[in-house]
């Protein structure tokens, strides 16, 4: 069980706005770390979407926005497009640790 | 552009060490800015840090795996390198290098490898 909690899965038709939460504690997001995001593509490594909560890297489209509150994280997706489809993780500091950590990931998909 | 390519073998049989190297390209390994990571998933699961170090040897481990890995950094061959001790099935996956940002509490990782699947079994 990951340290940093995500649904499972998620789905949505195309065109419309999804989000996926991240769930952490007092000593990783609660405690000020940042989150970022990655997208993985079937077959392929991990792709930063979102890094430091909300910033996005040279060519991710805007439909990827994230944002942070308290313990918890999230990636929101408007405009869906089939391309999205893929699994999504978030990932923070733990100070209790001393340690990176991965939440179990999500899927999105479209229906 | 930077790109990290991993190589090392793709079978290991149980109990043996795993070693693997992430060659760099297009930067330095000996940058202040950045920490260089490994990554794993096992087949059909999520993904699983394992360690980062920084160019001057500064480690971080996964506690869970501490007592077991061995990172480090080569500035000569801008390389660095995962051991891995007494390996099990359970350490089956695709293992992944990457760049993380610095410090090492803002660690996003970009770019990534591609990934290198090592299969444990006799």
């Amino acid at each position: 069980q990951s340290v940093l909690t995500q649904p499972p899965s998620v789905s949505g038709a195309p065109g419309q706005r999804v989000t996926m939460s991240c769930t952490g504690s007092s000593s990783n997001i609660g405690a000020g770390y940042d989150v970022h995001w990655y997208q993985q593509l079937p077959g392929t490594a991990p792709k930063l979407l979102i890094y430091n909560n909300n910033n996005r890297p040279s060519g991710v489209p805007d439909r990827f926005s994230g944002s942070k509150s308290g313990t918890s994280a999230s990636l929101a997706i408007t405009g869906l497009q089939t391309e999205d489809e893929a699994d999504y993780y978030c990932q923070s500091y733990d100070s209790s640790l001393s340690a990176s950590l991965f939440g179990g990931g999500t899927r999105l998909t479209l229906l | 552009q930077l790109q990290l390519q991993e190589s090392g073998p793709g079978l290991v049989k149980p109990s043996e060490p795993l070693s693997l190297t992430c060659t760099v390209s297009g930067g330095s390994v000996s940058s202040s800015d950045y920490y260089w990571g490994w990554v794993r998933q096992p087949p059909g699961k999520g993904l699983e840090w394992i360690a980062s170090i920084y160019y001057m040897g500064v480690t971080f481990y996964k506690p869970s795996l501490r007592s077991r890995v061995t990172i480090s950094v080569d500035t000569s061959k801008n390389q660095f390198s995962l051991k891995l001790s007494s390996v099990t099935a359970a350490d089956t996956a695709v293992y992944y290098c990457a760049r993380g940002a610095a410090p090492f509490s803002r660690n996003w990782l970009d770019p990534w490898g591609q990934g290198t699947l090592v299969t444990v079994s006799s």
